[in-house]
This record gives C-alpha cells, structure tokens and sequence, in this order.
C-alpha cells in the first residue's frame, strides 16, 4: 500500500461547479498536510497548508483534515477556468530539521474547468 | 521577494553522461531540497541539504548526488545517465514544514 493515495483522473467540471479533490495516506505520523497546484510545465505553487484536523478556508479554496480516518480533502468552490491544473496533495512528519523532512506526494489529479 | 530559480531550464544528454542542475533558494531559506518528477510517478524525494550539509536521501542510487554551498545554493548532479532518468527534477526550498518550488529543469536523456 503506498503511504499516500490520491483519487485518479482525469477530472473534467463546467465552470462554476463545486470540485471535491482527495487523499488518503497510511502513515499516522503525517502531521502536516499540504495542497499544490501545478500547471503545466511550470513547478508546484503552494495553495493551502494545515497541520491540524478541521476545516481551513482561504477564499474560493477549503481544506479538509480528518486524522482519525487518515483523509484530507480540498474544496474548490465556483470553479473557474483558470483552476485547470494538476492538483497535488502532500504530506510531512514534521519536527523542522528531523530527518524525516521531506514531503511524501499524492500522484496528482489533473483538472479541466470548462467555459 | 525572488522565488527558488533553477538552471538551465531543459538539459540534453545522451546515456552514460552527466547532469548538473543548479538551484538557487529563497533568501534567507537554508533548506533545498530536490525532487524528481517523472511521466506517471509522481513526485519523488531525492535529497535534502540543510547548512550545507547532506541530511536525507531518497531511494535512488548513489549515481545521485549533490552538495549545498556556502550561500545555501546547491547543485544536482546525476553520473551514468540513463534513459529513465529523462524527467522534470524540482529543487524547493524552505522555512519549517513550508516548501517552495522553482519552476524545474527539465531532463531529456537520448
């Protein structure tokens, strides 16, 4: 089992649409979980970051932790064309300068927002 | 602020040869870490340099190597280049748990 899933796509919504993108992950020693985004050919722009299970809300975009059943999720409200990219989520143990310091990825999921 | 910088921007090689990539950190991050992004993999940890010094390695082969210089730039080189090593290799740097992409070089192994 590898230690983060993430749902395949392609996934293809009409502008405006509510966008559910997930992960799941086998490790609980995940502390901090990360979503980037990266359009093509260009390198993964952070979106949103949270090291705690709840919801974090930064404009159109929401964040979702659930520890206790090891998913993460990230919202994206009123869709936009602008959205269309591949959607990574990524996963720390955390402690700063540990050894473990290195971001385990989801494969991504690509995202088409039609017009 | 300037973001993380990576040269050059694609890189051709024929196997057997090597590659060296640069990376150039946000100022004041002292963290750089390389990954490599290849065709249906995903994203894969490769090495972390912190103060100049070596801290982890990801599961590739010794082949991979690299070094932090004193301005906490640092530099991937990768020996005895194989045809599966073409992919895009993204250095980031960071402050705790936040890391920053550059935009990546792109390696084509012929």
């Amino acid at each position: 089992q590898k230690e983060v899933e993430q749902d395949p796509g392609p996934l293809s919504v009409p502008e405006g649409a509510i966008v559910s993108l997930n992960c799941t992950y086998s490790n609980s020693a995940f502390q901090y979980f990360m979503w980037y985004r990266q359009y093509s050919r260009k390198g993964p722009e952070l979106l949103m970051y949270t090291y705690s299970s709840g919801n974090k809300e930064d404009g159109r975009f929401t964040a979702q932790v659930d520890k206790s059943s090891k998913y993460i999720s990230l919202f994206i409200r009123d869709s936009q064309p602008s959205d269309s990219a591949t959607y990574l989520c990524a996963m720390d143990f955390g402690g700063g300068s540990g050894a473990n310091s290195k971001l385990t990825f989801g494969k991504g999921i690509t995202l088409s927002v039609r017009p | 602020e300037a973001g993380v910088t990576q040269s050059p921007t694609h890189l051709i090689k024929t196997r057997g040869q090597q590659a060296t990539l640069r990376c150039s950190p946000i100022s004041g991050h002292t963290s750089v870490y390389w990954y490599q992004q290849a065709l249906g993999l995903g994203l894969q940890f490769l090495l972390w340099y912190d103060e100049g010094e070596e801290r982890n390695r990801g599961n590739f082969p010794p082949r991979f190597s690299g070094r932090q210089f004193p301005n906490y730039s640092s530099e991937l080189n990768v020996n005895a280049l194989e045809l599966e090593d073409s992919a895009l290799y993204l250095c980031a740097s960071s402050v705790w748990e936040t890391q920053y992409f550059g935009p990546g070089t792109r390696l084509l192994v012929l």
